[in-house]
């Protein structure tokens, strides 16, 4: 069974930052891209950043580039999200999905953890 | 960056109707990568449809997907209760991977 379990989410005062953890189970981690999407509360979905299967490419969202830093450890399982220089926007619950893109087929999100809840605030 | 508009952004529809909800791209998109997710309230999106017209495993028969280039469809056929939920399309081919803003079906 495929497993996605996101943590690391906490209060966190703007300006500081925050490692989020994603571990997976139940498939071959290293075979497939990840994304990490998050949800503000009583917002729609925003895509944050996406990892390669290798680690390579990496594509972040305007509006975590150059603050947040995706990475993986594929003898691990996990999936990572460096968040640096929060701010008030970036309070949202962060999933993480398993993406697929071969063969005609593309998408960021086949399995989703539960999502961790983030919240930037003094 | 491609934007999605989605309309209409709620449906209010009655049990057994047929519900129909439109993704608009702001430039063409292959249909390889356009995707329709469903979420409910407290829980993480599902994979509905994938390569606009291709049903993810275990969704059932009544949603189906349609269109290519800017404009992209979701149809629900006959709507049962646990069909209520938001409904958004996401574009997985040109970074950053944008989604829709959500059309959120309602069952009378």
């Amino acid at each position: 069974e495929v497993q996605l379990v996101e943590s690391g989410g906490s209060l966190v005062q703007p300006g500081g930052s925050l490692r989020l953890s994603c571990a997976a189970s139940g498939f071959t981690f290293s075979n497939y891209e990840m994304n990490w999407v998050r949800q503000a509360p009583g917002k729609g979905l925003e895509w944050v950043s996406y990892i390669s299967s290798s680690g390579s490419p990496i594509y972040y969202a305007d509006s975590v580039k150059g603050r947040f830093t995706i990475s993986r450890d594929n003898a691990k399982n996990s999936l990572y999200l460096q968040m640096n220089s929060l701010r008030a926007e970036d309070t949202a619950v962060y999933f993480c999905a398993k993406g697929y893109c071969s063969g005609g087929s593309c998408y960021a999100g086949d399995y989703w953890g539960q999502g961790t809840l983030v919240t930037v605030s003094s | 960056e491609i934007v999605l508009t989605q309309s209409p952004g709620t449906l209010s529809l009655s049990l057994g109707e047929r519900a129909t909800l439109s993704c608009r791209a702001s430039q063409s998109i292959s249909s390889t990568y356009l995707a329709w997710y469903q979420q409910k309230p407290g829980q993480a999106p599902r994979l509905l449809i994938y390569g606009a017209s291709s049903r993810a495993t275990g969704i059932p028969d009544r949603f189906s997907g349609s269109g290519s280039g800017t404009d992209f469809t979701l149809t629900i056929s006959r709507l049962e209760p646990e069909d209520s939920a938001v409904y958004f399309c996401q574009q997985y081919g040109n970074s950053p991977f944008t989604f829709g803003p959500g059309t959120k079906v309602d069952i009378k």
